[in-house]
């Protein structure tokens, strides 16, 4: 079974600052991973997937991650974050499996502030 | 028109009473799947089917049952519903053919409810 661990419950940061938000992952088998994000009193959407390939993901919003299999990790960052990037975000993964499920962490409120 | 529907949006009801959560999709996915939200906890899967004669348990289906009445609708039902129950529901799609063995998932608006 796969797991999956988000570091920070909470992310403060202000306007135009850089912020990373962490995402390791357990499985014995390999695996994909997301990255969804719910915007107050709405739904989840999809910021970005790794399935297989270059490491680096480029996602919506200007937002990327960065799959490190050595250290089961798979951070989001945005280099300049704005008011509106003001949300919950979740790191999910399945594995390799067509019967396999989503497995979500539990989320990380990211603040933005002025 | 949005592509994953959920009825209702919001519902408040009473400790032992019957409720149904409905999911409609138009996205001719095959694979439907309910969580429910909790603060501080993400979100937990309760049933998913993939396909109408599929029916599976998540990680937390005590106390909820499902029915796949046809591919487009998967309803969520609460026989007798608990305080505990209180969260937000969310149903969510996905596809093999378009990416659904990497398990990407389309989720509808959210149902709210609240068991008083």
């Amino acid at each position: 079974a796969q797991s999956v661990t988000q570091l920070d419950s909470q992310v403060p940061v202000f306007e135009e600052a850089p912020v990373e938000l962490r995402c390791n992952y357990s499985s014995s088998v390999s695996v994909y991973l997301f990255w969804y994000v719910q915007y107050p009193n709405q739904g989840l959407q999809l910021l970005l997937k790794y399935l297989s390939g270059s490491t680096l993901v480029k996602g919506i919003n200007g937002f990327e991650a960065e799959f490190n299999k050595s250290q089961t990790s798979f951070h989001l960052r945005k280099p300049s974050v704005h008011i509106s990037d003001t949300a919950e975000y979740f790191c999910a993964v399945s594995t390799n499996s067509g019967y396999s499920t989503l497995t979500f962490g539990k989320g990380t409120m990211l603040l933005v502030s002025p | 028109d949005a592509d994953v529907t959920q009825t209702p949006r919001n519902r408040i009801t009473k400790t032992g009473k019957r409720i149904m959560l409905e999911c409609s999709q138009t996205k001719g996915h095959d694979r439907m799947y309910w969580y429910r939200q909790d603060p501080g906890l993400g979100l937990r899967l309760i049933y998913y089917s993939f396909d109408v004669k599929d029916i599976n348990k998540g990680e937390i289906s005590d106390g909820y049952s499902v029915s796949r009445q046809a591919q487009a609708k998967f309803s969520l039902s609460l026989e007798s519903a608990i305080p505990n129950q209180t969260a937000l529901y969310f149903c969510a799609t996905s596809d093999l053919s378009s990416g659904g063995a990497y398990n990407e998932q389309f989720f509808g608006p959210g149902t709210r409810l609240t068991v008083l």
